[in-house]
Order: C-alpha cells, then structure tokens, then sequence
C-alpha cells in the first residue's frame, strides 16, 4: 500500500463541463504524476510535481492543468472535459527526494465524457 | 528515454518459470531499466529495476545482457496471479517522465 487515494474513483459526465480529480498521499513525498491509460496507448505522463505550486508538463498535457497546494494533494483539472478525454487516470508517487526511482500508483480514476 | 520492445503476448504453465524478454538497443550508459506488471485495470506495481548487473528480489530476477540491449524478467514460479501486462521501462536521470509501452501480456495456464 503506498498511501495514494485517488477520488473519485468512478465518475460519468457529460461534454463541456469541468471535472477535476484529486490524489492524495500520506506520506509526505515531493513528486506526484497524473498518467492517463487508454487502450493501445499505455500510459502516458499528463502533468507531475515537484513540491508545492511547482508542477510541469508532460506528454499529453493539453486540456488538463494542475495545481499543487499541498504537500499532499495533487489536483487534475480538466477545465472544460471532451469525450477523448475519456479514460482512466493514474496517479503516481515517488518516494525518492529527487524523484527517481520507482513509481507507486493508485488505484486509478475512471472518466466517462459524454 | 530509449524506446523498448517487448512481445505483445506470452504464456505459461504454472509452476514453471515466466521469462519475459526486452530489447532496449539504444539505451545509453544512464538509462536503467524497470519492470512493473498491471494485473487487470489495477494500477501499474513496481517489480524490479537494474542498471547493469542483474538484480533480484522477492518478486523476480532481472537479467541485463553485457552489452545492456536487452533484458530478461524472470519469475521463477508462476502462479495463476502472475497473469497481467508486464511493462519493461528505460528510464535515464534526471528524466521523470517514466514512458510505458504496450507491454507484454502474460497469461499463466493451469
């Protein structure tokens, strides 16, 4: 268990209406990552964190931001939702300083855009 | 990071050991590879990494060739709840964007 509750877990919504998704940590660790999963795609890195208000972009970021406010809770917004946005999303931890190492996941957010 | 390959499916008796191959020619001398496995939609679970010797853990061995091109994971005794998609990873520092594939999905056989 590496202390990552991801919610919600189940959530169905329709077009144009904003959704945001929280992961929460218990442990205090610096780097956090949002995936999304889609069949034939992987996973792939939408946005991560470094600490508190610093967070970065990754392979797919367009249409979701974030925000980091606290340490532990790292927020998923999708401003304005579309059906591909329909997916399920991961969120990470590292539990090195610097963010190396391996990776634990939640249990996964499942988004139904309709 | 360097690109992986890894067969789209294998299977495997129970009892007998899963060998679960990875090329990764292009990986340079920072990159290290990982290992993590997703048993149906559950999130991905960290098995094994290594930079250039082989590693072991409670999990499962990884076996780097000499020349670090391709990758071996073994776990040793499959069991039914072996069965998932088996990702191999090349991760260079500082990079913290961990790219999955499409993995290989194995399926262990009574």
């Amino acid at each position: 268990d590496a202390g990552i509750t991801q919610s919600p877990r189940h959530k169905v919504t329709e077009t144009g209406t904003p959704v945001t998704l929280r992961c929460h940590q218990t442990e205090n660790h610096r780097y956090m990552y949002w995936y999304r999963q889609d069949p034939g795609h992987g996973l792939r890195l939408i946005h991560y964190s470094y600490g508190v208000k610093d967070t970065d972009k990754g392979e797919v970021s367009d249409g979701y931001s974030v925000s980091r406010s606290k340490t532990e809770d790292f927020l998923l917004t999708l401003e304005s939702a579309t059906s591909s946005q329909t997916s399920v999303y991961f969120c990470a931890i590292s539990r090195t300083e610097q963010g190396t190492g391996e990776l634990f996941f939640g249990e996964g957010s499942r988004l139904t855009v309709l | 990071d360097a690109k992986t390959t890894q067969p789209p499916s294998m299977d495997c008796a129970e009892g007998r050991a899963a060998n679960l191959p990875c090329n990764h020619s292009t990986i340079s001398g920072n990159e290290y590879v990982y290992w993590y496995r997703q048993i149906h939609s559950q999130g991905p679970q960290y098995i094994i990494h290594g930079l250039k010797n082989n590693e072991t853990n409670e999990m499962a061995s990884l076996i780097i060739t000499e020349d670090r091109k391709s990758s071996t994971l073994i776990l040793p005794h499959a069991t039914l709840r072996d069965t998932a998609v088996y990702y191999c990873i090349v991760r260079g520092l500082p990079n913290n964007d961990m790219r999955f594939g499409a993995g290989t999905r194995l399926t262990v056989k009574p």
